[in-house]
């Protein structure tokens, strides 16, 4: 089974910072698909991004940014310039492909102090 | 554009009732899929729907049940209610291209079930 680890329960940087959320995960499938989300305090989960085994070039989306390296199994996030309205709960979520279902990690709560 | 609608939004139940949510998938997606998160918990899934087929199922109770109706909305029916089934349970659809082939899931705002 799929297992994805989040080592950080929880980050607080200063507004503007730039923040890294790690994500780490194991599979046995050569393809699947890695996604983000987000929960703000409101409680919504809103899709970030998404990105596939078989497409390894990272990307930036603007303040987004991630860093898929396959080799080591790690799917990091980073907001540049973080913004108090970036405060939430971030989890990273992957999709295997034979299965319908994605799989929370447990998450990383993030605040942004003023 | 349309998203994912859920109702209730909010249920206050007492222990040992029924609770039966809602849920309206996006436009043409053709899968369905149920979560429950506790209090500071991760999203646990429950059961998935595709083209009104059982498709998947984990950690759901034998006293939840749901379906995928014809209009591709579904519901989850749950019984015997227990304290610990007061939660956020959020149903999001994706559309699948190809059987496997994964789309992102698009979730709803949730429906809060609170067991008295």
């Amino acid at each position: 089974a799929q297992k994805v680890t989040q080592a950080q329960t929880e980050i607080s940087v200063v507004e503007k910072e730039d923040v890294t959320l790690d994500c780490v995960y194991e599979t046995r499938d050569t393809t699947y698909y890695l996604f983000w989300y987000k929960q703000p305090p409101s409680g919504e989960l809103v899709f970030l991004i998404r990105r596939n085994s078989f497409d390894e070039q990272n990307e930036i989306s603007g303040r987004y940014s991630w860093n898929f390296q396959k080799s080591t199994s790690s799917f990091n996030f980073t907001i540049t310039a973080s913004q108090v309205v970036d405060s939430a709960v971030y989890f990273c979520a992957p999709r295997m492909n034979r299965d319908d279902k994605i799989i929370f990690g447990k998450g990383t709560r993030l605040h942004i102090l003023p | 554009a349309a998203g994912v609608i859920q109702s209730p939004r909010h249920l206050i139940k007492e222990k040992r009732e029924t609770a039966t949510l809602k849920c309206y998938p996006i436009p043409r997606h053709d899968t369905v899929y149920w979560y429950q998160q506790g209090p500071g918990q991760d999203p646990q899934f429950l059961i998935s729907f595709y083209e009104k087929m059982q498709s998947d199922k984990g950690s759901i109770p034998d006293r939840f049940s749901a379906q995928q109706f014809s209009d591709y909305h579904s519901e989850l029916n749950m019984s015997s209610l227990e304290l610990g089934d007061s939660a956020l349970y959020f149903c999001a659809s994706s559309l699948l291209n190809t059987r496997g082939a994964a789309g992102e899931l698009f979730f709803g705002e949730g429906s809060r079930l609170t067991v008295l």
